[in-house]
C-alpha cells in the first residue's frame, strides 16, 4: 500500500522570502503521479502542482517548484517570493497510473503554512 | 466557467434523516468521486466513478451510497446519517486516461460541511 508523509504540520515564512515543504511517499509502483494541493481558509482544494513519475525534469508553476526525487521518493514544494494569499494548508498527494489506476489520491496529513507580512 | 458544483455546502441535520448531496460537474468527465476530510486522518475516498453506470467503493464506504444515472451527476447518499457521519465532503472529476482511470489532476468542489447531530 502507498503512504505519503508531511512532517512539518506547521511552517511559518516571511513575505517574500522562499520556503521548502517536505513530503516523502512509499510505493512500489513505477509509474504514478505526484501533486502538491492547496486548502485556504476556504476549505477549497486547489491544485498547485503535478508531477508524473517517469519525467526527470521538476515541474514548475510560476513561484512554485518542485525537487523530485524518485530513488528517495522525496518531492518537495518550494514557493518562491511567499505572498499572503499563500497562506493554507498544503498537502502532497500520490496517484497510481496506467493500468489498474482507480483515481485514488493518497494524501499525506497536511502542512499548514502561515506566510507573515 | 469550468467547476465541480455540491449542494449544499452547509447542512446540520439529525440521525436517521435520509440525505443526498449533490455534484455536478461541466467538464464532461468520465471519472468522478467522493472523499471525505477529517482531522488528523486526512482526505479519504468513499466511492469512485469511472463512467456512466460504473461505480465502485473506495476506502470508507460504509453508510454512504452513490448513483451515476448522467456523467455529469454524482449524488452522494446517505441512507441513515450517524453522527461518525460528521465530516467535510469533497467531489472530484477528472478525464480518463486511455488505459482508464483519471488522466492525472482531480478537480474538487468547494466541499460541503456536514454535522449530524
Amino acid at each position: 500500500a502507498q503512504t505519503v508523509t508531511q512532517s512539518q504540520p506547521e511552517m511559518s515564512v516571511q513575505e517574500a522570502e522562499t520556503v521548502t515543504l517536505s513530503c516523502t511517499y512509499d510505493t512500489s509502483e513505477n509509474n504514478y503521479y505526484l501533486f502538491w494541493y492547496k486548502q485556504p481558509p476556504s476549505r477549497q482544494m486547489i491544485l498547485v502542482i503535478r508531477q508524473e513519475a517517469y519525467k526527470q525534469q521538476n515541474a514548475t508553476e510560476n513561484r512554485f517548484s518542485v525537487n523530485f526525487q524518485k530513488a528517495a521518493k522525496s518531492f518537495s514544494l518550494k514557493i518562491s517570493d511567499s505572498q499572503l494569499g499563500d497562506t493554507a494548508m498544503y498537502f502532497c498527494a500520490f496517484m497510481k497510473h496506467g493500468s489498474g489506476n482507480t483515481g485514488k489520491l493518497i494524501f499525506g496529513q497536511g502542512t499548514t503554512l502561515q506566510v507573515k507580512p | 466557467e469550468a467547476q465541480v458544483t455540491q449542494n449544499p455546502r452547509y447542512l446540520i441535520t439529525v440521525t436517521g434523516k435520509k440525505l443526498t448531496v449533490t455534484c455536478s460537474q461541466n467538464m464532461n468527465h468520465e471519472y468522478m468521486s467522493w472523499y471525505r476530510q477529517d482531522p488528523g486522518l486526512g482526505l479519504r475516498q468513499i466511492y469512485y466513478s469511472m463512467n456512466v453506470e460504473v461505480t465502485d467503493k473506495g476506502d470508507v464506504p460504509e453508510g454512504y451510497k452513490v448513483s451515476r444515472k448522467e456523467k455529469r451527476n454524482f449524488p452522494l447518499i446517505l441512507e441513515s446519517p450517524s453522527p461518525n457521519q460528521t465530516s467535510l465532503y469533497f467531489c472530484a472529476s477528472s478525464s480518463n486516461q486511455r488505459a482508464g482511470g483519471p488522466a492525472g489532476e482531480l478537480f474538487f468542489g468547494e466541499g460541503s460541511r456536514l454535522t449530524v447531530l
